[in-house]
């Protein structure tokens, strides 16, 4: 069973960058097949796709989102991670990272943490 | 708002059927498999209908998926008090090379 835990801080200041860690277990991110994704979701809110990257360093980004977004990928720790820059209130959310299937579904999905921008 | 269009609450008793629709476009629903989720409060959304109409393993078959042109249902069927729970509906929107999801929809068993 394909587990994902995503770890960072819970607090940033606005104009910082945001920075989450997705670590993978029970399936190797090389082995490809998969996309991996991060996902957020205001307070009470629907959720919004970030992007995704695969084990080779190609990533796609929300077009609302790219000029922020910088994902990269650790395959020796079994890592994907995420920087979202010049942050501000309405940045704050929990995000979520998640496995991403050919059709584009979303199998597997991390707990989530709540990341509040504030200073 | 959302590319993806769902009803904001949708309630039936249990033991009876409930459908959530979801509508999109050409560019979304009209080109590209559509996915389901269920989330339950303070936790992660978990996949329950996959590729417009595939279940993953370990969800009943009261759960079932269709699409049709640009828009998509999710039917549950025998429902339950732990069916209570928000869904969404989700697929990749090709002209905005973006994933999308609907606003969901709070579902109530009565």
């Amino acid at each position: 069973q394909v587990q994902l835990q995503e770890s960072g801080p819970g607090l940033v200041t606005p104009s910082q960058t945001l920075s989450l860690t997705c670590t993978v277990s029970g399936g190797s991110i090389s082995s490809g097949g998969f996309y991996w994704s991060w996902i957020r979701q205001h307070s009470g809110k629907g959720l919004e796709w970030i992007g995704y990257i695969f084990y080779n360093g190609n990533t796609y980004s929300n077009p609302s989102l790219k000029s922020r977004v910088a994902m990269s990928v650790d395959t020796s720790k079994n890592q994907f991670s995420l920087d979202l820059n010049s942050v501000t209130a309405a940045d704050t959310a929990v995000y979520y990272c998640a496995r991403t299937a050919a059709g584009k579904d979303f199998d597997f999905w991390g707990q989530g943490t709540l990341v509040t921008v504030s200073s | 708002q959302s590319v993806l269009t769902q009803p904001p609450s949708v309630s039936a008793a249990p033991g009876q059927k409930v459908t959530i629709s979801c509508s999109g476009s050409s560019s979304n629903i009209g080109d590209n498999y559509v996915s389901w989720y269920r989330q339950l409060p303070g936790t992660a959304p978990k996949l329950l209908i996959y590729e417009n109409n595939r279940r993953p393993s370990g969800i009943p078959d009261r759960f079932s998926g269709s699409k049709s042109g640009t828009s998509a249902t999710l039917d549950i069927t025998g429902l339950q008090t732990g069916d209570e729970a928000d869904y969404y509906c989700g697929t990749w929107d090709s002209s905005l090379s973006a994933g999308v999801f609907g606003g969901g929809t709070k579902l109530t068993a009565l």
